[in-house]
Order: C-alpha cells, then sequence, then structure tokens
C-alpha cells in the first residue's frame, strides 16, 4: 500500500530562517512522483514542487528545495528565507508510478512564521 | 501553470436538497479529474477519480448514489451530491491532470454547509 507519512503536525520557524519539513513515503514501485503543495487559511491548493523518482538532481523552485533521498524514501522539502506568507498547511503528496491517476497525500504540517 | 476554477465557492442548504458543483479547466484539456473532500484540521481525502466520457472510479466507503460524479468533456467535472444532510457539510476540492503536467492543478474550492 502506498503510504504518506509527515511526522510534524506543526512547525515554528522564524522569519528570515530555513525550515525543512519532513515527508517520507513507502512504495514498492520504481516510478513514482512526490510533490509538495501548500494550503493557505483562503483553502486553496497551491502547488509548490516537483521530484520525479528517477530525477538526479534535487528540485528547487525559488525558495523551496526538495532534498530527496531516494533510498531511505524521505522527500523534505527546505523552506528557505522564510517569509510570514509562508505561514499554511503544507501536504506532501505522490503519484503513484503503476497508475499515474492517483495521488496520495500526507497529513500535512501546519507552519507557522514568526515576525 | 494551469488554471482550475470551481463553482461554488460556498454553498449554504437546507437538508435534503441536492447541491451541484462545478469543476472546470479553463486553459487545458483535463484527462483525469479528481473530487476530494477535506475537513476541518485534516489531509484531503480523494472520493473518486473520473475522466471524460466514462464512469468515475469511486474510493472505497464514498457512497456513488450520494456523490453523483459527471465528467461529460475534457474541461467540466460535476460533482452532486445528493439529499445533503447535516454530516455532508465540508470542503470539497476538485483538481484536473494534463497530458503536459506531471502535478495536479486544484480549485479553490467549495465550502458546503447543509442546515
Amino acid at each position: 500500500a502506498q503510504k504518506i507519512t509527515q511526522t510534524q503536525p506543526g512547525m515554528f520557524v522564524q522569519e528570515k530562517e530555513a525550515v525543512t519539513l519532513d515527508c517520507t513515503y513507502d512504495t514498492s514501485d520504481q516510478s513514482y512522483g512526490l510533490f509538495w503543495y501548500k494550503q493557505p487559511s483562503s483553502g486553496e491548493m497551491i502547488f509548490l514542487i516537483y521530484q520525479g523518482s528517477y530525477d538526479e538532481q534535487n528540485a528547487t523552485e525559488g525558495r523551496y528545495s526538495l532534498n530527496f533521498q531516494k533510498a531511505r524514501k524521505s522527500a523534505n522539502l527546505v523552506i528557505s528565507a522564510s517569509q510570514l506568507g509562508d505561514s499554511a498547511m503544507y501536504f506532501c503528496a505522490m503519484r503513484k508510478g503503476g497508475n499515474f491517476n492517483k495521488f496520495y497525500f500526507g497529513s500535512g504540517t501546519k507552519l507557522n512564521v514568526k515576525p | 501553470g494551469a488554471v482550475v476554477s470551481q463553482h461554488p465557492s460556498r454553498v449554504i442548504c437546507k437538508s435534503g436538497t441536492s447541491v451541484k458543483i462545478e469543476c472546470r479547466s479553463l486553459d487545458f484539456q483535463a484527462t483525469t479529474m479528481f473530487w476530494y473532500r477535506q475537513f476541518p484540521k485534516q489531509s484531503l481525502m480523494l472520493m473518486a477519480t473520473s475522466n471524460e466520457g466514462s464512469k468515475a472510479t469511486y474510493e472505497q466507503g464514498v457512497e456513488k448514489d450520494k456523490f453523483l460524479i459527471n465528467h461529460a468533456s475534457l474541461t467540466l467535472s460535476t460533482l452532486t451530491v445528493t439529499s445533503a444532510h447535516p454530516e455532508d457539510s465540508s470542503f470539497y476540492i476538485c483538481s484536473a491532470i494534463g497530458s503536459s503536467y506531471n502535478e495536479q492543478f486544484f480549485g479553490p474550492g467549495t465550502r458546503l454547509t447543509v442546515l
């Protein structure tokens, strides 16, 4: 069974500092995709970053980077230079390789950025 | 990125009525659309997956007759909550994927309140 685990229900970070949000996954597939989404209090889901299982380089998108450690099955999100607007829920998700049309979501991490 | 709209954004209805929620991909053809339900402070729960022109695939525990999904075109899917009851009150989010993208794009969500 596919499973995404986010062990940090809540995190605090000081503005301008970096923060790492943890995500581990469990799959026997060789081909899969990993995603991070941000959900502000307004509710919309905002795509942040994607990592393919065959990608050798860690994905980066602006202040977001994904620390992909395939052997450990972890896909941690690193946010550099945190901003107050980064306060939100963050969800890690996996797209199953054999069935590209299904995504599995973690339980989420609530990030609070302190001024 | 691609844009997905969802309408209405908020609906309040009386118990026993039916509510239809529309999900549209505005600038791309959605090969697959998903419907999620989200309870407060919880993760997204996948309800069903729909492909254009075919019957939706429902997740275990989701009542097909209660949550009717129609995917009439490559840009439109609808979710109808039939004979809604207070326990159906929730945040419903649709998403869509296209052939040119790895990630799924989310609509802004619909907050349903059944009195």
